[in-house]
């Protein structure tokens, strides 16, 4: 079936750099996708969503960017800051299916 | 407050026993999602429900059970059919077609 994937299971960034964590997906009826911050021992909370009509939205700190073309999803986080580090799931919905997570990829932030 | 509780935090199983994990919301959704995590991984759909007095099997529903016999809740009961039961197990909810909420998370540990 159709599965959605990280490229990089770990990532390190200095306090105050951005971040880039990559997601891609296979099903091109894809149609919403989710970024998920999960700290250790927690639930996954919810951090921005993007649809895909759409290629790009911005929140607070935090962009989506949707590449249709290549199936491919990024979150970028500016000004990376220590409480930023966490494990990030990208996530993919299908209409009124469940949502498909990948494995994660765990954010250190380097102080 | 609105939200998604989830109980026990914490429970300990001996092998053979049947546990049930509490989830409810008061969030009027009408989807209900429970996920098994193992350490260092994703989370794996177990069953799910969109509407009440009905539900559906996930990837890994063998060694489960639910049941969903109220819109604010969706009780999960871990059979000693499940060979490997030691997890963190998250109840999620949602509008249909939107971003799923999750619970704190109850961690199970056969001994």
């Amino acid at each position: 079936g159709e599965s959605v994937g990280l490229h990089l299971p770990t990532l390190s960034v200095q306090e105050g750099d951005n971040s880039i964590i990559n997601c891609a997906y296979s099903n091109s009826a894809s149609d919403y996708f989710i970024w998920y911050k999960q700290e250790s021992g927690k639930g996954p909370q919810f951090i921005i969503d993007i649809r895909s009509n759409m290629d790009k939205r911005q929140g607070q700190r935090v962009t989506v960017l949707l590449n249709k073309t290549v199936k491919h999803l990024s979150l970028q986080i500016a000004a990376t800051q220590p409480g930023d580090s966490a494990v990030y799931f990208c996530a993919d919905g299908r209409g009124n299916t469940p949502l498909v997570f990948g494995k994660g990829t765990r954010l250190s932030v380097i102080a | 407050d609105g939200g998604i509780t989830q109980s026990p935090k914490y429970l300990f199983r001996k092998e053979g026993q049947n546990v049930t994990l509490s989830c409810e919301q008061n969030l009027n959704h009408d989807a209900m999602y429970w996920y098994r995590q193992d350490p260092g991984q994703g989370l794996r759909l177990i069953y799910y429900s969109q509407i009440v007095n009905d539900f559906q099997k996930g990837d890994i529903a063998e060694g489960y059970s639910v049941s969903r016999e109220k819109k604010e809740s969706f009780p999960l009961t871990v059979t000693s059919a499940q060979k490997n039961p030691t997890a963190f197990y998250l109840c999620a909810s949602s509008r249909r077609g939107d971003e799923q909420f999750f619970g704190p998370g109850t961690r199970l540990t056969v001994l």
